[in-house]
């Protein structure tokens, strides 16, 4: 069954701090990875995309990682400001028309 | 370039009312998606629009659930009609080709919060 596991499912940290969200995905066929951001009250927004062949891409204060081996990706925080505090969403696209959604990670980033 | 519209951005019905949402896309865009999202959880497709033509609606509970993409622009989603299990947001999301490649961006509106009572 495709799937796609975000941990942590919460997370708090300090203002300026950086933090990693995971992601794990059993899903095949594999097209590519995304993460979006959503804030509160908003629709997802596309943070980055990461292809089979991608290690990483970066996107301003984000960082993304992409290990296809594993099944394995990371959402990479710099220095945290308050506007980070969000949903991070993960979404794994299958073969032609399918989008696999995690749930989600919420951060919150306090002053 | 005016991003993914929706309205309302929130509806508060009884149980039993019928209620409809409406989906504007980013012009151009020729794929528009109709997501449920309950608190705390990923969206879930209900149904993909190519154009006119509702391509995958297999998700979607067309006992009391139905949407239409005339002349292949706006959409409209309804309920009818809604239980109190139907609170959630929907989201509306639009693309510019889903032609086989998996790999376009969704852009999503805002969503309308749905409240049944």
């Amino acid at each position: 069954k495709n799937q796609v596991e975000q941990s942590p499912q919460s997370l708090i940290i300090l203002e300026g701090k950086n933090c990693t969200l995971q992601c794990n995905y059993t899903v095949s066929p594999f097209s590519n990875l995304r993460w979006y951001k959503q804030d509160t009250g908003r629709g997802p927004v596309s943070l980055t995309i990461m292809t089979f062949s991608e290690n990483t891409k970066s996107n301003g204060r984000y960082t993304a990682t992409l290990d296809a081996d594993t099944k394995q990706s990371s959402l990479h925080i710099t220095a945290s400001q308050l506007s980070d505090s969000a949903s991070y969403i993960c979404v794994v696209t299958s073969g032609t028309y399918k989008y696999i959604f995690g749930t989600g990670t919420r951060l919150k980033v306090l002053a | 370039e005016a991003g993914v519209v929706q309205s309302p951005r929130y509806k508060i019905i009884e149980k039993k009312q019928p209620v409809a949402f409406w989906c504007n896309p980013i012009s151009g865009h020729n794929t528009l998606y109709w997501y449920l999202q309950n608190l705390g959880q990923g969206p879930e497709l209900l149904i993909r629009y190519e154009n006119e033509e509702a391509v995958d609606d297999s998700q979607l509970p067309k006992d009391r659930f139905s949407a239409e993409r005339l002349k292949g622009v706006d959409s409209t989603l309804k309920i009818q009609p809604a239980e109190l299990g139907d609170s959630a947001v929907y989201l509306c999301a639009s693309s510019l080709s889903d032609l086989g490649q998996g790999g376009d961006e969704q852009f999503f509106g805002p969503g309308t919060r749905l409240t049944v009572l």
